[in-house]
């Protein structure tokens, strides 16, 4: 069974650009969420989503960044315009009942 | 506001030798606990949980210890090998709120040989 799979693994984009990450759940598992690490600090939940709905947002810093989940499968996170304070590792995750599978992770860093 | 804190960035132990990881919380409303592990360029990965009912929970040689009144819990890895070398995670959650996982910023373990 494949993992939670994350693209690009790195990304560096200059402030103010556009930059969209991807995730790809676990096939099957209705719940996806989104966490961002700023170096050396916690990991921090952004969002989750059940199939396709926004279940839970609270985490989203501000509204440079939109995330969406059409069909309920796949899910993108668009940060626009990028800030210095962006950057970091952008981990998703995906589960059916219980427990969380983490995806590798998408490096982000804004020069 | 971080309510999940801990406070040993790294942590060194010898081979074969016990390894103590610690983690505090400050929000009494979590009431289910877990550790992940994570290797370089990897995703976390799930190792061990406890519920606010037990006060200790053992998966071979990872033990779970937590103390409700101190708002602390801990990890114990007994032996210590090599290829436990990686940084965990404390994360914390509550029942009404079960999807949303509250994250320490790690503690990186080195077992060295």
């Amino acid at each position: 069974e494949a993992g939670v799979t994350q693209f690009p693994s790195h990304s560096v984009i200059e402030k103010g650009q556009t930059v969209t990450l991807r995730c790809d759940p676990i096939s099957g598992h209705d719940n996806l969420y989104w966490y961002r690490r700023v170096m050396g600090k916690e990991i921090k939940f952004l969002l989750h989503f059940v199939k396709e709905s926004k279940q839970d947002e609270s985490g989203m810093p501000n509204n440079r960044f939109l995330a969406e989940r059409t069909g309920g499968t796949y899910s993108t996170l668009k940060v626009q315009p990028a800030e210095l304070e962006d950057s970091g590792v952008y981990f998703c995750a995906s589960s059916q009942s219980t427990g969380q599978y983490f995806g590798p992770g998408t490096r982000l860093t804004v020069t | 506001d971080q309510q999940v804190k801990q406070n040993s960035p790294s942590l060194s132990v010898q081979e074969g030798r016990i390894s103590i990881l610690n983690c505090d919380y400050t929000n009494s409303m979590f009431d289910y606990f877990l550790w992940y592990k994570k290797y370089p360029a990897e995703g976390p990965t799930f190792l061990i949980s406890i519920s606010s009912i037990k006060d200790k929970n053992e998966d071979g040689r990872f033990t779970v210890f937590l103390n409700k009144s101190a708002k602390h819990l801990s990890l114990h890895i007994v032996p210590s090998q090599p290829g436990d070398s990686a940084v965990y995670f404390c994360a914390a959650t509550t029942w009404y709120n079960f999807n949303k996982f509250y994250f320490g910023s790690g503690t990186k373990l080195n077992v060295k040989p």
